[in-house]
């Protein structure tokens, strides 16, 4: 089965310094999800990337899959006290281009943003 | 997320009781997942459904659970005789199709169950 790993587990940023969260699969990702939880909460769709090379952006969050659509980075430009709570990676298990909404999750990495 | 609306938001059940966790999909989507988000452990696929049909269920414990997505009204995660290890918190996800490469998957805010 597809295993995620996240790192770091754990982040504490000062505010308006950048940050990266890694995600890397054992297998070819066909559909990489990032989301984030905050505490209690549901979970907020950020972006999904498909393509090798791919880059999304939105507001001051972005996503790249690498070529091999093996690993994943979600970078933040100077960080804010909003950006705080865990981050999920999930992998799609569709395969050869089929989206199936099955997804396998990494463990999460906590963001914390001192003010 | 807004639009997956899951009730209860916090359940709280003693060991034996029935916990019925219910789900309403985005608004045209007709595809329902259910998640289960253990502490220390994480967020693991349970079930897949679709209008009256169960797609797959893989995830989901042999025993004492069961998920139903009627023709109308909400989908509904069903635990039998709750026992302590079933506390979780429980999210709903649904899109609006499968099949196709850009299908968003957008998650409930979850149903905390707590068994005493």
């Amino acid at each position: 089965s597809q295993e995620l790993e996240q790192s770091p587990q754990s982040l504490i940023v000062q505010e308006g310094k950048n940050l990266t969260i890694n995600c890397t699969s054992s297998k070819t990702l066909y559909g990489l999800y990032w989301y984030k939880q905050k505490y209690g909460e549901g979970l907020i769709f950020l972006m999904m990337l498909q393509k090798g090379g791919e880059e999304k952006s939105h507001e001051k969050i972005t996503a790249k899959l690498d070529e091999k659509k093996q690993q994943s980075s979600l970078h933040i430009t100077a960080s804010q006290p909003s950006h705080a709570g865990i981050y999920l990676c999930g992998a799609d298990k569709g395969t050869g281009g089929t989206s199936y909404g099955k997804l396998t999750f990494g463990q999460g990495t906590i963001l914390t943003v001192h003010p | 997320n807004a639009g997956v609306m899951q009730n209860p938001r916090h359940l709280v059940r003693r060991r034996g009781q029935e916990a019925r966790l219910r789900c309403s999909p985005m608004k045209g989507h007709s595809h329902v997942y259910w998640y289960r988000q253990l502490p220390e452990e994480g967020l693991k696929f349970m079930v897949y459904l679709q209008k009256e049909n169960i797609i797959d269920e893989s995830g989901m414990p042999k025993e004492r659970f069961s998920a139903e997505f009627p023709k109308e009204g909400p989908s509904i995660l069903r635990i039998q005789q709750v026992v302590r290890g079933d506390s979780a918190a429980y999210f709903c996800a649904s899109s609006h199709r499968t099949g196709l490469i850009n299908e968003k998957l957008f998650f409930g805010s979850g149903t905390q169950l707590s068994v005493l």
